[in-house]
C-alpha cells in the first residue's frame, strides 16, 4: 500500500522569506500523480500544484515549486516570498495513475506560520 | 468552479441517532467522493462513487454507507453515529484539470459533524 510521509507538523517562515515543506512516499507504482494542497483556517482544501510522475522538469505556479526526487520518493514544495496569506495547513497527497480517479493518500499535514 | 455544495455545514448529534449529510454538484461530474478529516490523520477516504447507483468503498468505510440515486447528489449517511465518528467531512469531484487533462479532486467547504 501507498504511504505519504511528512515529518514536519510546523513550520515557520518570515516574511518574504522561502521555505521548504517536506514530503516523502512510498509506492512501487511508476505512474502516478503528486500533489499540495493547502488548508486555511476558513477549512477550504486548495489546489496548489501538481507534479506527474512520468515528468521530469519539476513543476512551478508562481511562487511556488516543487523538488520532485522520483529515485528518492521525495516530493518537497518551496514557498518564495512568503506572505501572510500562505499560513496554512499544508497537505501532500499521491494519487495511482490507473484506476479511480481520485483516492487520494493524504500525508498529516505541515502546519505554517508566516511572522510578519 | 466545481459548483460543490455540501450540507449541511454544521451539526451536533447524539450517539446512536442517524445523520446524513449531503453533497450537491452542479456541473455532471461522474467521480465523487467522501473524505474525512481528523487532526493527526490527514484527509481519509470514506467511499467514492462512480457514476449513479455505482459506489465503491475507500480506506475507512466501517460505519458508514453512501447513494447516488442522481448524478448530481451523492449522500453520506452514518446509521448510527458514534463518538469517534466526530470530524470534519469534506466532499470531493474529479475534473480536469484544464491545462493537461490530468484529473484532480476539488473539494467542498467541509461539514462539521460532532456526535456526542
Amino acid at each position: 500500500a501507498q504511504t505519504v510521509t511528512q515529518s514536519q507538523p510546523e513550520m515557520s517562515v518570515q516574511e518574504a522569506e522561502t521555505v521548504t515543506l517536506s514530503c516523502t512516499y512510498d509506492t512501487s507504482e511508476s505512474d502516478y500523480y503528486l500533489f499540495w494542497y493547502k488548508q486555511p483556517p476558513s477549512r477550504q482544501m486548495i489546489l496548489v500544484i501538481r507534479q506527474e510522475a512520468y515528468k521530469q522538469q519539476n513543476a512551478t505556479e508562481n511562487r511556488f515549486s516543487v523538488n520532485f526526487q522520483k529515485a528518492a520518493k521525495s516530493f518537497s514544495l518551496k514557498i518564495s516570498d512568503s506572505q501572510l496569506g500562505d499560513a496554512a495547513m499544508y497537505f501532500c497527497a499521491y494519487r495511482s495513475g490507473g484506476g479511480s480517479q481520485g483516492n487520494l493518500i493524504f500525508g498529516k499535514g505541515t502546519k505554517l506560520s508566516v511572522k510578519p | 468552479d466545481a459548483g460543490i455544495t455540501q450540507s449541511p455545514r454544521h451539526k451536533v448529534t447524539e450517539t446512536g441517532t442517524p445523520v446524513t449529510l449531503r453533497c450537491h454538484q452542479t456541473e455532471n461530474h461522474r467521480y465523487m467522493y467522501w473524505y474525512r478529516q481528523d487532526p493527526g490523520h490527514g484527509l481519509r477516504l470514506i467511499h467514492y462513487s462512480y457514476g449513479v447507483k455505482d459506489t465503491d468503498k475507500g480506506e475507512v468505510s466501517d460505519g458508514y454507507s453512501v447513494s447516488r440515486s442522481k448524478t448530481e447528489d451523492f449522500l453520506l449517511t452514518l446509521e448510527s453515529a458514534t463518538s469517534s465518528q466526530t470530524s470534519v467531512y469534506f466532499c470531493a469531484i474529479s475534473e480536469s484539470d484544464g491545462v493537461s487533462g490530468a484529473n484532480v479532486l476539488t473539494f467542498g467547504a467541509g461539514s462539521r459533524l460532532t456526535v456526542l
